[in-house]
């Protein structure tokens, strides 16, 4: 397993626009989170996946985000009418189980950069 | 709150020791976390220590834990002009279903 891939890793969209990223996690892995990161700060917590559940979604995540995970493997991350304050770059992360319990770690992936002009 | 906080920047020369310090908030974490990350790139976990540890060795890393004041570092001992990165702490809430991160420690590394 090569680890956390995610797709793609540049994007430059129009304002308005929707936008879809891709997220394939460690194959054993159950849990999958969403956060985003913009310049200067950490990563923020956006919305996590056990299996193929959404179980929580942060206050940041508006109505115009929505992410899936269908089949317990891989996970889209869709932006619709995009702004330019979208701009940021949103990372991937598997672990095995919950953090700081059963599953110590979480993996991230390459992160998507995604500017809007 | 969630504020986990770290210094924002730290120049060393090579060969030097780095340490990085951050305070958390949640006393009951039971793991604490360190990531890397390099210019354009994802997160690195780097290590993490167990709440029930003082210190953690890990090769070059040393992660020191004080449960009583919610401090954690890293040192990196001889560090390298490829140490240049940002280093984030992160600790686990709400249960593990999610880790909260500083804003992370800029570390330049002088040759």
């Amino acid at each position: 397993d090569t680890g956390v891939s995610q797709n793609p890793r540049h994007k430059i969209t129009k304002r308005g626009q929707n936008v879809t990223f891709r997220c394939d996690p460690i194959s054993e892995h159950n849990r999958l989170y969403w956060y985003r990161q913009t310049l200067g700060q950490g990563p923020e917590f956006l919305t996590y996946f056990q299996n193929e559940a959404q179980l929580e979604k942060s206050r940041l995540l508006s109505d115009r985000f929505s992410a899936e995970r269908p089949k317990g493997s891989f996970s889209t991350l869709e932006i619709q009418r995009t702004e330019q304050g979208d701009s940021a770059m949103y990372l991937c992360a598997s672990s095995l189980a919950g953090l700081g319990g059963g599953g110590t770690e979480a993996f991230f992936g390459q992160g998507t950069r995604l500017t809007v002009v | 709150g969630e504020d986990v906080e770290q210094s924002l920047f730290l120049s060393v020369r090579e060969g030097d020791s780095s340490v990085i310090n951050c305070t958390y908030t949640d006393s009951s974490s039971t793991y604490l976390y360190w990531y890397k990350q390099e210019p354009g790139a994802g997160l690195q976990l780097l290590t993490y220590i167990f709440s029930n540890m003082d210190m953690k060795q890990d090769q070059r890393l040393t992660v020191l834990l004080n449960k009583k004041d919610k401090h954690l570092s890293l040192r990196i001992a001889d560090t390298q002009t490829g140490d240049s990165a940002i280093y984030f702490c992160a600790e686990p809430m709400e249960y593990g279903n999610k880790l909260v991160f500083g804003a992370g420690t800029i570390l330049r590394v002088k040759s």
